[in-house]
């Protein structure tokens, strides 16, 4: 079973600033089985990037997905105050069919 | 626009079942090129998948719940379901359902999500 480490488990951050989140893999990862996730208090997750680097529908250019193999990154090139929320990674595996979800990181103002 | 509304007891007592339903409404479960799915979230804790289905029942599961979870759709009225045996406090959870691209298996539509509370 493939486990998804995703850290720091908590950034603290300014509005304006650059946040990058890191989601480290196990064994290595097919890239297109790669997403990510915002989640805010009380809200449903919401999908940000699958294919590791591909936005979904009406997701800010702001937000990019990177890597590949076991490395993923997460990166909010200037943070919004509706970016502050918790960040999940995924991950899909073929043998034998499995989900993965991160642990999560928490991206909180300074 | 597509919605799924999750629904069930929001109490279950501890070693029985806890059975909930979604329903898909504006789009169809048996889409070829969608899996459906069921994620839970533990208070303050993170996200938890517990298995996907095909339209045609073809099933994967967790392998930490596999012994106890069965999902399986109802496509005539476009529901699929969820039921989880001998459940414990740890079962406490929001259930959410959600729809999965068939090929590249992540989940782009969210139900609300469904809180259960297992009491002792």
């Amino acid at each position: 079973e493939i486990v998804l480490t995703q850290s720091p488990g908590t950034l603290s951050l300014s509005p304006g600033e650059r946040a990058t989140l890191s989601c480290r893999a196990s064994q290595s990862v097919t890239s297109n089985y790669l997403a990510w996730y915002q989640q805010k208090p009380g809200q449903t997750p919401r999908l940000l990037i699958y294919g590791a680097s591909s936005r979904a529908t009406g997701i800010p250019d702001r937000f990019s997905g990177s890597g590949s193999g076991t490395d993923f990154t997460l990166t909010i090139s200037r943070l919004e105050p509706e970016d502050f929320a918790v960040y999940y990674c995924q991950q899909y595996v073929t043998s034998p069919r499995a989900l993965t979800f991160g642990g999560g990181t928490k991206v909180e103002i300074k | 626009q597509l919605q799924l509304r999750e629904s069930g007891p929001g109490l279950v007592k501890a070693s029985e079942t806890l059975s909930l339903t979604c329903t898909v409404s504006g789009g169809s479960i048996s889409s070829s090129t969608h899996y459906w799915g069921w994620i839970r979230q533990p208070p303050g804790k993170g996200l938890e998948w517990i298995g996907t289905i095909f339209y045609t029942g073809t099933t994967f599961y967790s392998p930490s719940l596999k012994s106890r979870v069965t999902i399986s759709v109802v496509r005539s009225i476009n529901q699929l379901s969820l039921k989880l045996s001998s459940v414990t406090a740890a079962d406490t959870a929001v259930y959410y359902c959600a729809r999965l691209d068939y090929y590249d298996y992540y989940m782009d539509v969210w139900g609300k999500g469904t809180a259960v509370t297992v009491s002792s």
